[in-house]
């Protein structure tokens, strides 16, 4: 089993359209969480840091549930801008684990 | 402030060649990671160079092998290389071990 799981998707979506991608994790002791974006043939960039609590910048929502391993992002009001991978990141004893990443793809 | 700088950003070698590939941290950054990443998948942990040593190790063999500098920048060296090393290859700074790591634009690698 992977560390950290997502849906390669791809999700196709309508710009104005809300889409959320989820993503579990297996080492319960993981210590904090992030997503990262990462554009076609480039670096991954931080998006956003997870917690507990839940967060929001802008458009974009993210969340961690630790009883279920379980982290989500919410993007709402999708822009074209949006299209890209999405890689959720569990960092573990100094290291980051990512998962395979969730395209997507935002249309006119 | 510059970023994370990498080099090459490409590179092009043949079965069993050696390979070198260089990063300079973020300003204020005294830790590197480096990570492979191949096409299709998430970026794989390779190894964290803190204070010159090599703290921590992901699952890769003793064919690849790092250094990091007294200014901290630092090299990752693969040696035989395979076909299945064919990959972009990232380095992350960050502000010590634990801190929010920051990539920069990587080295594409293809092993022909």
């Amino acid at each position: 089993r992977k560390e950290v799981e997502q849906d390669p998707g791809p999700f196709n979506v309508p710009e104005g359209a809300t889409v959320a991608f989820n993503c579990t994790y297996s080492n319960s002791a993981s210590q904090s969480f992030f997503w990262y974006r990462q554009d076609c043939r480039k670096e991954p960039k931080l998006l956003m840091s997870v917690y507990s609590s839940g967060n929001e910048d802008g458009r974009f929502t993210a969340q961690l549930n630790r009883a279920s391993q379980y982290i989500s992002l919410l993007i709402r009001d999708s822009k074209l801008s949006d299209s890209a991978t999405y890689l959720c990141v569990v960092h573990n004893t100094d290291k980051l684990i990512f998962g395979t990443g969730t395209r997507l793809q935002v249309f006119p | 402030d510059a970023g994370v700088t990498q080099s090459p950003t490409h590179l092009i070698k043949t079965r069993g060649q050696q390979v070198t590939l260089r990063c300079s941290p973020k300003s204020g950054h005294d830790t590197v990671s480096w990570y492979q990443q191949a096409l299709g998948q998430g970026p794989q942990f390779i190894f964290q160079y803190y204070e010159e040593e090599e703290r921590q190790r992901g699952n890769f063999p003793d064919r690849f092998s790092g250094h990091q500098f007294p200014n901290y920048s630092s090299e990752l060296n693969v040696n035989a290389l395979l076909l299945g090393d064919s990959a972009l290859y990232l380095c992350a700074s960050s502000p010590g071990t634990g801190g929010t790591q920051y990539f920069g634009p990587g080295t594409r690698l293809l092993v022909l």
